[in-house]
């Protein structure tokens, strides 16, 4: 068990750049999350996966953002057009589906977009 | 919608002192579990202790216990024997057990600095 994976740690980018970030989760996790944090507020819910398919995605996941879990391992999350409200840290987190299941979160990506 | 309030933003204690975080919720839902998670500079967010909102019983693990008041939608952690490693933020989180997602509602967070 070698924890969540996030890369990169974190990324400065220009307003109106793409950006991706990857989440590798624990292996044989079939649940995948990703949460935003703003600075100063806890972490919202933003989309999940079970196994490959993308099951839920928060409003907050606009038309710019999109998510992928191809073969149901890795993630990535992409945003394009970037904007300063994008600035945030962009937590993954997975778990083993089962009813009791536990969240392990990852470290985060911090996105600062300039 | 669930909503969840931490209305503090910041504590500061002694260390070995026992220090109690508040935290509250509004839902309409009978069952639910509720959360505290800690935040350290490292950034990952570490799972403290969790309830089920049908146990009556409070959640306990180790040095941290949860006071579980139900009807009045509180939902308090202490913290005994504070150790400088507690130094972090301390969330407060909320979640329906539905099938599906690990949909967790956060409070906003209170910044915990345990001195020596």
């Amino acid at each position: 068990d070698t924890g969540v994976s996030q890369d990169p740690r974190h990324k400065i980018t220009k307003r109106g750049q793409n950006v991706t970030f990857r989440c590798d989760p624990i292996s044989e996790h079939n649940r995948l999350y990703w949460y935003r944090q703003t600075l100063g507020q806890g972490p919202e819910f933003l989309t999940y996966f079970q196994n490959e398919a993308q099951l839920e995605k928060s409003r907050l996941l606009s038309d710019r953002f999109s998510a992928e879990r191809p073969k149901g391992s890795f993630s990535t999350l992409e945003i394009q057009r970037t904007e300063q409200g994008d600035s945030a840290m962009y937590l993954c987190a997975s778990s083993a589906g089962t009813l009791n299941e536990k969240l392990f979160f990852g470290s985060g990506t911090q996105l600062s977009v300039l | 919608a669930q909503t969840v309030t931490q209305s503090q933003p910041e504590m500061s204690v002694q260390e070995a002192e026992t220090v109690t975080l508040s935290c509250t919720y509004d839902t309409s839902e009978n069952n639910y579990y509720l959360f505290w998670y800690k935040q350290p500079p490292s950034r990952q967010m570490i799972l403290v202790i969790r309830q089920e909102a049908y146990k009556q019983q409070n959640a306990t693990e180790n040095r941290f216990s949860v006071n579980f008041q139900k009807a009045a939608k509180s939902f308090s952690l202490k913290i005994s024997d504070s150790q400088l490693g507690d130094t972090a933020m301390y969330f407060c989180a909320f979640m329906k057990p539905l099938q599906g997602a690990q949909k967790l509602v956060f409070g906003q967070g209170t910044r915990l600095t345990i001195n020596p």
